[in-house]
């Protein structure tokens, strides 16, 4: 049972261009979360998906980031015109509950091993 | 507005030694706190979950700990080993997982 896959796992992206980043969530899993680690800061909550439904972006930059989760294929975060400021490692986590529910903080999440964002 | 907070950001020690990792967060109102583990490059592997209910949690040489009232959470490693050296991070869930930043252990041979 494959785990939750991320890729690419290392990307580098001259100021301007876009990144891509792919995330596979763990089979029968149906809720993406992307996060976000910046050098020597802890983890970010940046947005919460269902299949073709954003449910919480309050984590997401207002500008230049989105993130969708199409009924086919992986969760994509897309960021345009990218900055210095954007290098990190961004992390997806799935589950297969929706965690408004109290119940369903009783499992943890399952994270990918994320994607290493270079801006030069 | 949850924080969490880790102490010490580092910290060093030789094999074999027991160990403490301290975790602690603003708001007590919580359903339950896990401790990840991060190794370099990779993502975080879930180790322990503590229910609000619980006090402790065990598993193998990790046990971890949950005081509510005072907003405390501790990992404790017993007899340390070089495998074990990776970051630990904490978290609590508040609308989001609210992560703390880590505390990055290495267990020197």
């Amino acid at each position: 049972n494959a785990g939750v896959m991320q890729n690419p796992r290392h990307l580098v992206r001259r100021r301007g261009q876009e990144a891509r980043l792919r995330c596979s969530p763990m089979k029968g899993h149906s809720h993406v979360y992307w996060y976000r680690q910046l050098p020597e800061e802890g983890l970010k909550f940046m947005v919460y998906l269902q299949k073709e439904n954003i449910i919480d972006e309050s984590g997401m930059p207002k500008e230049r980031f989105s993130a969708e989760f199409p009924k086919e294929g992986p969760s994509i975060l897309r960021i345009q015109q990218v900055v210095r400021g954007d290098s990190a490692a961004y992390f997806c986590a799935s589950s297969p509950l929706n965690r408004d529910s109290q119940s369903s903080y009783n499992s943890p999440l399952h994270f990918g091993n994320g994607t290493r964002l270079t801006v030069t | 507005k949850q924080e969490v907070t880790q102490i010490p950001a580092a910290l060093s020690v030789p094999e074999g030694e027991n160990l403490v990792l301290n975790c602690s967060f603003t708001d007590s109102a919580i359903y339950n706190l896990q401790w990840f583990r991060q190794d370099p490059g990779k993502g975080l592997t879930s180790l322990l979950l503590i229910q609000s209910s619980q006090r402790e949690q065990t598993s193998g040489r990790l046990n971890a700990s949950l005081d509510k009232s005072s907003g405390r959470s501790t990992l404790y490693i017993a007899a340390s080993q070089p495998g074990d050296s990776a970051t630990y991070l904490c978290a609590v869930p508040s609308e989001k997982l609210v992560f703390g930043k880590g505390t990055k252990l290495t267990v020197n041979p």
